[in-house]
């Protein structure tokens, strides 16, 4: 499986401000995921990365708030824009090789906003 | 997707088995059981994943009962270094419905 890594790995933010999370894969992948999880619950699916074109995003998300960036088959960025404490969650970056392939996981952003 | 179930928590003393069941009774025929663990607010690992047959690797084995209805992935021997929540996942393999949706998952013990 690919190795992934992400930056920062934690991070304490003051309301109002953004941060962009990096993700960077040792490895060309085609898919790219990226994922909430809010304190104590389970993982949320935020979008889907696409390199050369915009980011799909799921019920919920919307591009003003979690701008995604993918420039190439390696590397793909999430900002969580004007954030608020409800914004505090690990975010998570995934890969996988074709949609339908097993997805493998980043170690995650630990994002606390005060 | 179809819905897993799974318990909420459970036990398991080092050195032995652990069998986390998983429920998944409205599962289509072109749906696979996937597993994943998280331990302790890292990244999700992928275990092991089955359509209908048993499969087993240097992780874990997958049971699938005949009807497909339910699932039991076994840790043969379980070590502290297992304590984490484990993930029951039904899941297509085409198409945008092959997403992965994460329950709430079971989350296993391992004591000495």
């Amino acid at each position: 499986s690919a190795v992934i890594s992400q930056k920062p790995s934690r991070d304490i933010c003051q309301r109002g401000t953004s941060l962009t999370i990096q993700c960077q894969v040792d490895s060309q992948v085609t898919m790219m995921f990226w994922y909430r999880q809010q304190p104590g619950q389970s993982l949320t699916l935020i979008a889907t990365a696409n390199q050369g074109s915009e980011a799909t995003y799921e019920s919920g998300f919307v591009i003003d708030k979690f701008p995604i960036s993918r420039p190439n088959l390696t590397f793909s960025t999430l900002t969580v824009s004007n954030m608020s404490p409800e914004d505090s969650s690990i975010y998570l970056c995934s890969v996988s090789n074709r949609l339908t392939d097993t997805q493998y996981f980043g170690p995650g952003t630990r994002l606390t906003v005060l | 997707d179809a819905k897993t179930t799974q318990p909420p928590s459970m036990d398991c003393a080092e050195g032995r088995a652990a069998n986390l069941p998983c429920n998944h009774s409205t599962i289509s025929g072109n749906e696979y059981v996937y597993w994943y663990r998280q331990i302790h607010s890292q990244g999700p690992q992928y275990i092991i994943h089955g359509l209908k047959n048993n499969e087993t690797n240097e992780m874990a084995s997958l049971i699938i009962t005949e009807d497909r209805k339910s699932s039991t992935l076994i840790l043969p021997h379980a070590t502290l270094r297992d304590t984490a929540v484990y993930y029951c996942i039904v899941r297509v393999e085409y198409g945008t419905a092959s997403k992965l949706t994460f329950g709430t998952g079971t989350r296993l013990q391992v004591t000495l």
